[in-house]
């Protein structure tokens, strides 16, 4: 299993560029999260689904669109990309918990992350 | 909300012990500990749900105190390979699969 991968691992942006940051998990997961890492701020969550067809948006939805392609793949986008979109994103995944049924892997699995500089 | 975590930052000779500390402001259902080395991606430690329970990996454990609604995670006897920023991440009853983490503290070990 490769787990969560993420491509690009690194993309160099001008201000205005567009561009879509992929995510994909071969662990069979219904929940997927996008999230954003400046230093000192620690991981801050941009947009997450809770299962396939659903997305939500996190603590700093603005700037960026997502699309849960299907189960294994949630994607990113930057519309318009700016400097203060410089940042470390990781992609992340877990399973779905319902109510209180919290599956004996409650716990989010990381990728790699794709570090992006907007000039 | 993002949990609040203490210290920010914490400096320990081999063998010396820290304790790390995570809090938030609503009711939690769960609280999540990862570290992550340097350019490198957040790394699972361990989970602690509703009931107050105490968990240990090899010479880490945590507590949860859903009262207080705190969590400590303690390093004992602290090895080289523990440097790193450890994070807390929090999940409170209201939205079980929205995970918000604490700004981080950064450990580091010194032989």
């Amino acid at each position: 299993n490769a787990g969560v991968t993420q491509t690009p691992k690194f993309q160099v942006l001008k201000t205005g560029q567009s561009m879509t940051l992929q995510c994909a998990q071969d662990m069979n997961h219904n929940s997927m999260y996008w999230y954003r890492q400046d230093p000192g701020m620690g991981l801050r969550l941009i947009y997450y689904s809770a299962s396939e067809g659903t997305t939500d948006k996190g603590e700093v939805p603005n700037g960026y669109n997502v699309s849960r392609l299907n189960k294994r793949e949630f994607s990113l986008r930057l519309e318009s990309a700016a400097p203060s979109q410089t940042s470390v994103y990781f992609c992340a995944s877990k399973a779905f918990r319902i109510g209180l049924l919290v599956p004996a892997t409650d716990t989010q699995y990381f990728g790699p992350g794709t570090r992006l500089t907007v000039l | 909300q993002q949990p609040v975590q203490s210290p920010q930052a914490v400096i320990l000779r081999e063998g010396e012990d820290a304790v790390i500390n995570c809090s938030s402001s609503k009711a939690l259902y769960s609280v999540h500990w990862y570290r992550q080395k340097h350019g490198e991606a957040p790394v699972f430690l361990m989970i602690l749900l509703k009931g107050g329970e105490q968990k240990g990996h090899e010479k880490i454990s945590a507590s949860f105190n859903e009262k207080k609604q705190q969590s400590s995670l303690y390093l004992t006897a602290s090895q080289l390979s523990y440097s790193g920023t450890y994070f807390c991440g929090t999940a409170d009853a209201n939205h079980n699969n929205d995970m918000r983490f604490g700004a981080g503290t950064r450990l580091t070990v010194k032989p």
